[in-house]
């Protein structure tokens, strides 16, 4: 079974960078989106942007100048970069793999609060 | 940008059957739209009971179901149980850009 796990500081200053990484373990899935998700505390879900296998990437157009998304296969590990970040952007984080299938997983998500 | 709308609420009786949709600013719903369905409970991560239309999952309960129905995608869900008590988030790709639905409060009642 496929698992995500994320990892990163749980607590970012305004006008830092916000950076996570999701660790994919277990399966063997070929995957074709790496993805991230957010969701503000007693909000909705919100895309925040995808790497595609072939290298090309798309985010959300209220996002796309702050944020990269990369990864790293050898690793079984993608990251999502955030920059200058305020309090809209405190949420819980979430990260998703999408499977040639369609299939998709998703980790348990990661809370980043952002406050100095 | 897109909008996807959803019932804000929803209310089904145990054993009930109900249809929860999800529409789109942009016209009918079809296939190159890929809905997706998530489920998620209060303090849980959501989790996706139906992919690409009607693609379950293997812990999709087979109540759950998936189509498109009247231009929109729809979720049926068929013999509702207390467990089904929660909020329903569809997606949709518009040319690779994803956006969600609102959500969907779904109480079995």
């Amino acid at each position: 079974q496929v698992q995500l796990q994320e990892s990163g500081p749980g607590l970012v200053k305004p006008s830092e960078t916000l950076s996570l990484t999701c660790t994919v373990s277990g399966g063997s899935i070929t995957t074709h989106y790496w993805s991230w998700i957010r969701q503000p505390p007693g909000k909705g879900l919100e895309w925040i942007g995808y790497l595609y296998y072939t290298g090309n990437t798309n985010y959300n157009p209220s996002l796309k100048s702050r944020v990269t998304i990369s990864v790293d296969t050898s690793r079984n590990q993608f990251s999502l970069k955030m920059t200058s970040v305020t309090a809209a952007d405190t949420a819980v984080y979430y990260c998703v793999v999408v499977a040639a299938t369609g299939a998709d997983y998703w980790g348990q998500g990661t809370l980043v609060i952002v406050s100095s | 940008q897109a909008v996807v709308t959803q019932e804000p609420s929803l209310t089904v009786s145990p054993g009930g059957t109900v249809t929860l949709t999800c529409g789109s600013s942009t016209g009918a719903v079809t296939s190159g739209h890929y809905p997706y369905w998530f489920q998620q409970k209060p303090g849980q991560a959501p989790r996706t009971l139906i992919y690409d239309i009607s693609n379950k999952h293997s812990w999709t309960p087979a109540r759950f179901s998936g189509s498109l129905l009247g231009g929109k995608a729809a979720l049926t869900l068929s013999g509702a149980q207390p467990e089904d008590e929660a909020e329903y988030y569809c997606l949709l790709s518009y040319n690779g850009a994803w956006v969600f639905g609102g959500g969907t409060k779904l109480t079995v009642l």
